[in-house]
């Protein structure tokens, strides 16, 4: 079984400041990590993916996300984020079973940005 | 662009009805899913299918059945509708092109208020 842990339920963050979102995830097979992307009132779209290579990975609007298979990390980051920023985020993996068994997702970190 | 839509935004229902909710994805997706989304615990996974007439149980399957009958359309269904089924409804959809790492796209939402 895989996990996911979202360390953080909220995050208030000055706007054009930097910041990063914590993800850990659990698993006994080889992953693929997700970052996905709620703004209000919507459905959620993926900001960028890991799925092999180099552990850096960058998505859209400016985020990125680093892969650390030592510490079972996926943190998101960006250096200046806008008020435009926020949403709620969402940490997924998929396991062995790939795509088609469904995501396993953390319970979210609601990013507020503060103007 | 690939759209899913889902058949309303919000619903109210009573107690006992069944319900209905549709999904409907234009790419040709092979795999489609249900996922449920509550206030502090992300998103769980009700039901996927990897082709018509398939369908496989979630993490959360107790209390919902699906139908996939065509290819482009995925339903969600309550048999008896209960207070606690009361939730945001989020319907996804991927494609099957054999890496195990698809990106999926996800609806608007169907808000499920049960009275």
């Amino acid at each position: 079984a895989q996990s996911v842990t979202q360390l953080d339920s909220q995050v208030p963050v000055f706007e054009e400041a930097p910041v990063e979102l914590r993800c850990n995830y659990s698993s006994s097979v080889s992953v693929y990590l997700f970052w996905y992307v709620q703004y209000p009132n919507q459905g959620l779209q993926l900001l960028l993916k890991y799925l092999s290579g180099s552990t850096l990975v960058k998505g859209i609007n400016g985020f990125e996300a680093e892969f650390n298979k030592s510490q079972t990390s996926f943190h998101l980051r960006k250096p200046s984020v806008h008020i435009s920023d926020t949403a709620e985020y969402f940490c997924a993996v998929s396991g062995s079973g790939g795509g088609a068994d469904g995501l396993t997702f953390g319970k979210g970190t609601h990013l507020i940005i503060q103007p | 662009d690939v759209k899913v839509t889902q058949s309303s935004r919000y619903l109210v229902k009573r107690t006992g009805e069944k319900v209905f909710l549709e999904c409907v994805q234009d790419m040709d997706h092979e795999n489609m899913f249900w996922y449920r989304q509550d206030p502090g615990l992300g998103l769980r996974l009700i039901y996927f299918s990897y082709d018509v007439k398939m369908k496989e149980k979630g993490d959360i399957p107790e209390g919902y059945s699906v139908s996939r009958e065509k290819k482009e359309r995925f339903s969600l269904i309550l048999e008896s509708a209960s207070t606690n089924q009361t939730s945001m409804y989020l319907c996804a959809s991927s494609s099957d092109s054999g890496v195990l790492t698809d990106t999926q796209y996800f609806g608007p939402g169907t808000r499920l208020t049960v009275l």
